[in-house]
């Protein structure tokens, strides 16, 4: 009964080599975030969608997009990862965006660029 | 929003309370106090919320100052499954639109049989 599912678990991608990571989410939650988390850092957001509505955060660099083509998923494109960019890559969603709910996380994938 | 300050580690003797402090001098009257965890290569995890009165639920409880300056999570029979990095959170009640955790650096607890 996995709620917030990431897919895959780790990927592995090449330098300047466009890669996805996918979302889904059996909670019909409204919101969707997405976070970045570099090794022994805290969880980073990147953006969110409130429902269609996409909201960027001002240091998330132009490289990372992201789509939402319904309510279930969410998709975060990289588009030309580098080194750097190497990170563990959060999913979470939250039932509404101005309440006090609590944010229910994915496990993660792991992104690997060589 | 306002900063919180928390030990890096801790240890915790299994079956023992777990007693994990965090402090948030600058907390306006309208900012909550959220405590998540992390558990090796995991989603972070809810824990608990509140905003001035102690709470309590199934996982851990929750003791709030009385000038709400510092908090305090308790688990209270550790297990090995409680080795975690805990975050606490600071967020105003009405965010201005959404519902943004900012995590800080967190406590990593290790509990030891």
């Amino acid at each position: 009964d996995a709620m917030v599912i990431q897919n895959p678990r780790y990927q592995v991608t090449q330098f300047g080599k466009p890669v996805t990571l996918s979302c889904s989410q059996t909670l019909n939650h409204n919101v969707m975030y997405w976070y970045q988390q570099k090794s022994s850092q805290a969880p980073k957001l990147l953006f969110h969608y409130y429902d269609k509505d996409f909201n960027n955060e001002a240091d998330t660099p132009d490289n990372f997009q992201s789509r939402r083509p319904n309510t279930s998923f969410c998709f975060l494109d990289i588009r030309s990862p580098g080194l750097g960019d190497a990170a563990m890559y959060l999913c979470a969603t939250s039932r509404d965006w101005d309440r006090v709910d609590e944010q229910y996380f994915g496990p993660g994938t792991r992104l690997t660029v060589t | 929003d306002a900063k919180t300050t928390q030990p890096p580690s801790m240890d915790c003797a299994e079956g023992r309370a777990a007693n994990l402090p965090c402090n948030h001098s600058t907390i306006s009257g309208n900012e909550y106090v959220y405590w998540y965890r992390q558990i090796h290569s995991q989603g972070p995890q809810y824990i608990i919320h509140g905003l001035k009165n102690n709470e309590t639920n199934e996982m851990a409880s929750l003791i709030i100052t009385e000038d709400r300056k510092s908090s305090t999570l308790i688990l209270p029979h550790a297990t090995l499954r409680d080795t975690a990095v805990y975050y606490c959170i600071v967020r105003p009640m009405f965010s201005g639109g959404y519902n943004k955790l900012i995590f800080g650096a967190g406590t990593r607890l290790a509990v030891h049989p």
